[in-house]
């Protein structure tokens, strides 16, 4: 069966720190992968996707990045933390056109 | 893309059906209608999809209109453990950046004991 995991589950981050967060898949191959951010008390926005190894998609313009270094393996990246960028991140995949399924996700405050 | 229409909030009783709608007058005819469910500081967690008929699994059912620009998702008898918020989403069944899930507010379903 197929499982995800994403990790850290919570970290607290100084302004101006780096970040990183990362997402593993087991169980597919080539699966579509996904990070999605919840601001509190907001709905899910999508911030990544990608298709393959080092194919990456950006949907909104934003302080992050991210990577795909391996077929079941997505990182997300940010040289500098904003306060903006707190809120609950979470990791995704899905075989083409199939159904979603998300991590626990990664709860990220910065102060 | 294709937005879906949902009201912010429904409340229900224990034990009894509940019928949570969406409207998406503006769907395609590749679009699947998927509904998930997200608890507090969890993920979102899959409950059903369809495209044009009636869908039913051990989770939930989901009505879909013949017009197929509102849907309907039953829960048979709500608990309390139903208690989240309900994001009715249209993804494009070809995938790529088509099929993505893009998600509204959602409707924050409260159940009473």
């Amino acid at each position: 069966s197929q499982t995800i995991h994403q990790w850290p589950a919570t970290l607290v981050q100084p302004v101006g720190s780096p970040l990183s967060l990362e997402c593993t898949v087991e169980g597919t191959s080539n699966p579509n992968l996904y990070w999605y951010r919840q601001a509190a008390g907001r709905g899910l926005q999508l911030l990544f996707y990608s298709v393959g190894i080092g194919q990456i998609s950006s949907e909104v313009p934003q302080n992050l990045s991210a990577s795909r270094p391996q077929d079941r393996q997505f990182i997300l990246s940010s040289k500098k933390l904003l306060l903006s960028d707190s809120g609950f991140y979470l990791c995704a995949w899905s075989v083409l056109g199939n159904t979603i399924y998300f991590g626990e996700g990664s709860w990220l405050t910065v102060v | 893309d294709a937005k879906t229409t949902q009201p912010n909030s429904m409340e229900s009783n224990e034990e009894e059906p509940v019928h949570l709608p969406c409207n998406h007058s503006t769907i395609s005819g590749t679009d699947y209608i998927h509904w998930y469910r997200q608890l507090p500081s969890q993920g979102p967690e899959y409950v059903i999809h369809g495209l044009t008929s009636n869908v039913n699994n051990r989770m939930a059912s989901l009505a879909i209109a013949e017009d197929r620009k509102s849907s309907t998702l039953i829960l048979h008898r709500a608990t309390l453990r139903d208690a989240a918020v309900y994001y009715c989403i249209l993804r494009d069944s070809y995938g790529g950046s088509q099929g993505n899930l893009i998600f509204g507010k959602g409707t924050k379903l409260s159940v009473k004991p």
